[in-house]
């Protein structure tokens, strides 16, 4: 079975500075990995994702995420945060089947302050 | 970009009644949806995946008798939750794959916020 975890329910942090938001799985098979960003009031979208190919990989926003196979994270990274960036943030993990589906992580909460 | 919308965007009722949600995508055609669960500050739980033209397969734990889905057409499913009870008050949230394009590709509507007295 698979499950993500995402540790920090709410990271604070200030304007301008820099931000890691964590995410670690677990799976016995190839993954796909995904970040979502959900606003107020508003559906889910893609931020970035991970199928294959080159560890690191660059999403909207300015946000890139880090595959780590031995050490099961796909964290997710942002130099310099702005107050719009405040949002909840989810990790998910998709089996890579032929249905695909996302088991996401509890989620955690961006909150930029001035 | 894909849209993919929901209808109602909020609904109250009674305990004991059905409430019908509706779950389009607007631009393109969705061999494939999924119906989610949110409670507050927790994260999505996968409800079921809905083929059209059949029978949508339920994750484990979840009453299909109690949430009904019906994926009659490439742009729209919808989920019926019956008999509704207090403790089936919660965020409803859809997502559609896109026929043409590939399986790791979710795109997600507004949700539904569904509050039963």
């Amino acid at each position: 079975a698979q499950s993500v975890t995402q540790l920090d329910s709410q990271v604070p942090v200030f304007e301008e500075a820099p931000v890691e938001l964590r995410c670690n799985y677990s799976s016995s098979v190839s993954v796909y990995l995904f970040w979502y960003v959900q606003y107020p009031n508003q559906g889910l979208q893609l931020l970035l994702k991970y199928l294959s190919g080159s560890t690191l990989v660059k999403g909207i926003n300015g946000f890139e995420a880090e595959f780590n196979k031995s050490q099961t994270s796909f964290h997710l990274r942002k130099p310099s945060v702005h107050i719009s960036d405040t949002a909840e943030y989810f990790c998910a993990v998709g089996d890579g089947g032929a249905t695909n589906k996302l088991i996401f992580g509890t989620g955690t909460l961006l909150a930029v302050q001035p | 970009g894909a849209v993919v919308s929901q209808h109602p965007s909020w609904v109250i009722c009674k305990s004991g009644t059905s409430v019908k949600i509706e779950c389009r995508s607007l631009d393109f055609q969705a061999t494939t949806m999924f119906w989610y669960r949110q409670f507050p500050k927790q994260s999505l739980m996968l409800m079921a995946t809905s083929n059209e033209g059949s029978k949508a397969t339920y994750e484990q734990g979840v009453e299909k008798d109690k949430f009904l889905i019906n994926h009659a057409s490439l742009t729209l499913s919808t989920l019926t939750v019956t008999s509704a009870h207090p403790e089936d008050s919660s965020f409803y949230i859809c997502s559609a794959r896109p026929t043409a394009g590939g399986h790791d590709t979710q795109y997600f509507g507004p949700g539904t916020r569904l509050t039963v007295l």
